[in-house]
């Protein structure tokens, strides 16, 4: 069975002090990863696109990579407005584009 | 910037009652999604449609629900018979390609009373 695990499920960080989300994930091919945040009340918002083993993608302050089994979001030198719940997602090559998400990691950052 | 809407925000119904859920997917998207998301929980997969047709069903969806494309831009989701545990943000989502990133939209919070 597709299964996506995320850990932890909550991560408080001060401002400036960097940290990784990790995103471990159990597919029959995996056809693309996805990393979403989503606010309180609100849809996930797109941020990365990872396809296969070795992909890595930059976007500000966030870093995604991508492994056989695994996948990161580091998070480098956070502000406050990072603050938010890190979704993980996987597609799966014998499906019609579902996702399959994690319960995603609530990060809080305090200044 | 384009971008997927619902309506309502929010919508409070009681037990038995028919609920329909609209969405209006990025224009030119082709692959439509509905996804649920009970609170505290995981968001999950209802269903997809592409071409007219469901393409592909999740255990939730059941007789109860139902999904329609009745013109060229809105989607909707029905739900014929609501029960307490369909309280939950529905979610609208859709894509270009069948693994292009999905656009969610802001979603509907249904209260089922």
């Amino acid at each position: 069975e597709d299964q996506v695990t995320q850990s932890p499920e909550a991560l408080r960080l001060q401002e400036g002090e960097s940290s990784s989300l990790n995103c471990s994930y159990t597919v029959s091919g995996l056809r693309g990863l996805f990393w979403y945040r989503q606010d309180p009340g609100k849809g996930p918002e797109f941020l990365f696109t990872l396809y296969s083993a070795g992909e890595e993608k930059e976007k500000e302050r966030l870093k995604a990579t991508l492994t056989k089994k695994e996948s990161f979001l580091h998070i480098t030198a956070p502000k406050p407005e990072d603050s938010a719940t890190y979704l993980c997602a996987v597609q799966a090559s014998s499906n019609t584009g579902k996702l399959i998400f994690g319960q995603g990691t609530t990060l809080q950052v305090k200044p | 910037e384009p971008e997927v809407t619902q309506t309502p925000s929010h919508q409070v119904t009681q037990m038995g009652q028919e609920v329909i859920l609209r969405c209006v997917p990025i224009s030119n998207h082709l692959y439509f999604y509905w996804y649920r998301q009970i609170l505290g929980q995981k968001v999950e997969f209802l269903v997809s449609f592409y071409n007219n047709e469901i393409s592909e069903k999740s255990e939730i969806f059941d007789d109860q629900f139902s999904v329609e494309r009745p013109d060229g831009s809105n989607f909707t989701l029905k739900i014929r018979s609501t029960k307490l545990e369909d309280s939950a943000m529905y979610f609208c989502a859709s894509t270009w390609g069948q693994n292009t990133e999905a656009f969610f939209g802001q979603g509907t919070r249904l209260t089922v009373v």
